[in-house]
């Protein structure tokens, strides 16, 4: 069975990277079918994405992050990470990794991360 | 850019059927999928390819989506439908977009 389980520092200091990974678990990360993402959510809002990854490496991203965001694949960890740069207040979220085919069919259980001033 | 609108709040009654709408230029044009959110859990995808149930889902749940609509109904809702649903589109521009959910209370 699937399982995804994000990892990283709870606290960001203002301006820093946040860096998170998602360890995959029970499939392999290089599947030709599926796509790995990154979804946020900031407390008591909606749902956003970030952005995806898939196992050759391309990525799409939102457009309002890209210039900040960098998602990758570590096929020999059977993992992927999410690194976001210059972060502010505004980034202070729960951050979920998916699993996904168009659509998030598998879920972390989500980490939150606060951005410190 | 592609953005899709969701009522902020829907109430319903034990074991009525309630519609929760999701609104986006031509959605019809693209899958929709809807997904499930109780207090203090991950997402949970309840509706996938427009009308797709996923395995372990209840048939109680069916989606729609024509036009610039889709539609999420639950059928004879119970107390435990009641949580945040999150529609979400994928566009030709490989740009994946949630709506803004829409809270349901089960009155």
């Amino acid at each position: 069975q699937l399982q995804l389980q994000e990892s990283g520092p709870g606290l960001v200091k203002a301006s820093e990277t946040l860096s998170l990974n998602c360890n995959v678990s029970g499939a392999s990360i290089d599947s030709s079918s599926y796509f790995w993402g990154w979804i946020r959510q900031p407390p008591g809002k909606g749902l956003e994405w970030i952005g995806n990854v898939f196992y050759s490496g391309n990525t799409n991203y939102k457009s309002s992050l890209k210039s900040r965001v960098t998602i990758s694949v570590d096929t020999s960890k059977n993992q992927f990470s999410l690194k976001l740069k210059s972060v502010t207040a505004a980034d202070t979220a729960v951050y979920y990794c998916t699993r996904g085919s168009g659509d998030f069919h598998t879920w972390g259980q989500g980490t939150l991360v606060i951005v410190s001033s | 850019s592609f953005e899709l609108t969701q009522p902020p709040s829907v109430s319903v009654s034990p074991g009525q059927t309630v519609n929760i709408t999701c609104s986006g230029d031509n959605l019809g044009d693209y899958y929709a999928a809807w997904y499930q959110q109780r207090p203090g859990q991950s997402p949970l995808m309840v509706i996938y390819q427009d009308n797709k149930r996923p395995s372990g889902i209840p048939g109680r749940f069916s989606g729609s989506n024509s036009g610039n609509t889709a539609t999420l109904t639950i059928s004879g809702t119970q107390a435990l439908d009641e949580a945040d649903y999150y529609c979400q589109a994928w566009d030709s521009s490989t740009v994946w977009v949630f709506g803004g959910g829409t809270k349901l209370t089960v009155l």
